[in-house]
């Protein structure tokens, strides 16, 4: 079946260094492709997302690409704060069928140091 | 505003008992979600409902169940059938079941006691 997987966290990295959070998946057919980001005790918010291979998501300084070669959508940002230390989702949703439900990875954890 | 509201955000029940969380969106969605989710893991659907008066189950429905009476309401009801209820859950809508992007509430962290 569909499937995403992520990198393990968690990632620390020191403010201002770059971030690259990996993201594979196994999908039929032609997914969507989407980055949530989840702060403490809150709810997903949709980060960014590409419907079709080549696109490019960006939003806040993070930027991801659809690769349909590799079956990636890796997340990255050059330049990490403080204010971005959160839960990462990586999760897709595959076009056509009766039930196109949105499929996640596990989520990255990334802690951002000043 | 537009958004997705669910109440309350904290909620303790003694084993036993059911209980019903609420999820309300003036988005006017279609489409409605529940998911689980558990420290350490991704979210897991419990049901969804692609229009009015119809819901399907997801991949972990057993011991929940939910109604969906109005466009705009989505309650879940976690029974004493669920054998570990505690987590976090979170409700979301999107405009129709296609390719669009989920929107998620702010979610309701329940514990069992």
């Amino acid at each position: 079946g569909d499937s995403v997987t992520q990198m393990e966290g968690p990632v620390t990295l020191s403010e201002e260094a770059f971030l690259t959070i990996n993201c594979t998946y196994t999908a039929t057919g032609y997914p969507s492709l989407f980055w949530y980001v989840q702060y403490p005790g809150e709810g997903l918010q949709l980060l960014l997302k590409a419907t079709k291979a080549d696109d490019k998501g960006s939003n806040k300084g993070f930027e991801a690409t659809y690769r349909k070669e590799t079956t990636s959508f890796h997340l990255e940002k050059g330049s990490v704060q403080v204010s971005d230390s959160a839960v990462y989702f990586c999760a897709l949703i595959r076009y056509g069928g009766a039930t196109n439900k949105l499929i996640f990875g596990t989520g990255t954890l990334l802690a951002v140091q000043p | 505003d537009g958004g997705i509201t669910q109440s309350p955000k904290y909620l303790f029940r003694k084993e036993g008992q059911n209980v019903t969380l609420s999820c309300e969106q003036n988005l006017n969605h279609d489409a409605m979600y529940w998911y689980r989710q558990d420290p350490g893991q991704g979210l897991r659907l419990i049901y969804y409902s692609q229009i009015v008066n119809d819901f399907q189950k997801g991949d972990i429905a057993e011991g929940y169940s939910v109604s969906r009476e109005k466009k705009e309401s989505f309650p879940l009801t976690v029974t004493s059938a669920q054998k570990n209820p505690t987590a976090f859950y979170l409700c979301a809508s999107s405009i129709d079941t296609g390719r669009n992007e989920q929107f998620f509430g702010p979610g309701t962290r329940l514990t069992v006691l």
